[in-house]
């Protein structure tokens, strides 16, 4: 019964390549996001969706599109995929007001 | 701008002793702090939050954090380690309707027996 869940949980690819992220969450929220954490376990906000709605765009390559077809999805596309790319992408989900966010188990993107 | 530091990067504690972990916030509002605990290759778990009233809070797994407001801190403490407690702990900040949280840099916990 996972609250926050993606997938893959691991992506190995190759320089160049476009893959996507999957996100969803059962918990009835309103509000979903996508954090990178770097290899010194850095965690920093890329985007974040209210309501299927972009409320929050970091200074992230537009190589990076997040998609949200209902509240409950949040998907992130990489495109040309880069070696700085290779990190964990953790998905989270909060309740309206954005107060207590809780995180999915991460996706560890290896990019070769 | 809102921040948070964390001054210890790693510390190493005996099973059984005692742990206090430092986390000093900047934020321009009345915030909303949060510690999370991430185990090896698992995602970020919540132990506890503050938002408002009693700043001592009680968290799970026997963790307690204490706000003070003068000191713009919000120390996490265990009484007695377990081994399973090795972990990484973030500390975060956010507030009322604000989305974005920030992250500090984290402090590795290692247990020894």
């Amino acid at each position: 019964d996972t609250a926050v869940s993606q997938t893959p949980k691991y992506l190995v690819t190759q320089m160049g390549n476009d893959k996507s992220i999957k996100c969803e969450q059962n918990l009835g929220h309103d509000t979903m996001y996508w954090y990178k954490q770097d290899s010194k376990k850095f965690l920093k906000i890329m985007f974040s969706y209210n309501n299927k709605e972009l409320i929050i765009n970091e200074t992230v390559p537009n190589r990076f599109s997040p998609k949200s077809p209902d509240k409950a999805h949040l998907n992130l596309h990489i495109n040309s995929l880069e070696l700085g790319d290779s990190a964990v992408y953790f998905c989270a989900s909060s309740p309206p007001g954005g107060d207590t966010q809780y995180f999915g188990p991460g996706t560890r993107l290896t990019v070769l | 701008a809102q921040s948070v530091t964390q001054p210890d990067i790693h510390i190493t504690v005996s099973e059984g002793a005692s742990l206090e972990l430092r986390c000093n916030y900047s934020y321009g509002a009345t915030p909303y702090l949060f510690w999370y605990v991430q185990s090896p290759g698992q995602g970020l778990q919540l132990l506890l939050k503050y938002f408002s009233g009693d700043t001592l809070v009680q968290g799970i797994k026997g963790f307690e954090a204490e706000f003070k407001r003068s000191q713009s801190s919000f120390n996490l403490r265990k009484p007695s380690v377990h081994w399973s407690d090795a972990a990484e702990y973030f500390c975060a900040v956010g507030g009322t309707n604000d989305y974005k949280l920030s992250f500090g840099a984290g402090t590795t916990v290692t247990v020894r027996a």
